[in-house]
């Protein structure tokens, strides 16, 4: 079955200075992976996704994700945060199988918080 | 468009009552996920739908949880009777037919409190 294990449960940075936010990832299959973020009081928003295509992926706001399949890990980077960055991301597994839906099994998330 | 639209935002009820949550997916979207969160447990996925059939309500915690989706612009997840720990955020999401049907699309939830 898969899973995802996200390394920190916070995460503090400086304005300005680099994000980095790491998930590691177990699947039985080819995964898709992706990153949602979440702001207070709203719903989870699509960052990114990998689906085997290019490994380094680009999301919106200026964060990117890079696929490492010998590392098993999909860590979502950003050279420079924003205030507006805080916020709980979540690392998001499943499984690609040919037939059949597998469900999306979400990371226990990661607070980022980002200071001036 | 507007997205996926979650009614009521909140809702306070008291022990046995009845809830009843709605969502209203993105159009021509053939998928809809009923989802919650809790500091406990995370986000979990409690059913999901397909051109408006169930088709996994294993993540449904008990008979006392129910949902419908009578047509492909609506859906109910009900609670009867309601207890205390049903008291968490539930986001309805849904998304396209493959390949994009991982791609998510998330409401901005529900907070159910129940005393």
């Amino acid at each position: 079955a898969q899973s995802v294990t996200q390394l920190d449960s916070h995460v503090s940075v400086s304005e300005g200075t680099p994000v980095l936010l790491r998930c590691n990832y177990s699947s039985s299959y080819s995964p898709s992976l992706f990153w949602y973020v979440q702001h207070p009081n709203k719903g989870l928003q699509l960052l990114l996704k990998y689906t085997s295509a290019a490994t380094l992926v680009k999301g919106i706001n200026g964060f990117e994700a890079e696929f490492k399949k010998s590392e098993t890990s999909f860590h979502l980077t950003k050279p420079s945060a924003h205030m507006s960055d805080a916020a709980e991301y979540f690392c998001v597994v499943s499984d690609r199988k040919n037939t059949g839906f597998q469900k999306l099994v979400f990371g226990t998330g990661t607070r980022l918080l980002v200071s001036p | 468009d507007a997205g996926v639209i979650q009614s009521p935002r909140h809702e306070v009820t008291e022990m046995g009552q009845e809830v009843t949550l709605r969502c209203k997916p993105i159009s021509g979207h053939d998928y809809l996920f009923w989802y919650r969160q809790t500091m406990m447990r995370g986000l979990e996925l409690l059913i999901y739908f397909n051109n408006n059939v169930p088709i996994d309500d294993s993540g449904m915690p008990e008979d006392r949880f129910s949902a419908k989706m009578p047509n492909a612009s609506f859906s109910t997840l009900k609670i009867q009777p309601s207890e205390p720990r049903d008291s968490a955020v539930y986001f309805c999401a849904s998304s396209l037919r493959p390949p994009r049907r991982y791609e998510q699309y998330f409401g901005p939830g529900t907070r159910l409190t129940v005393t």
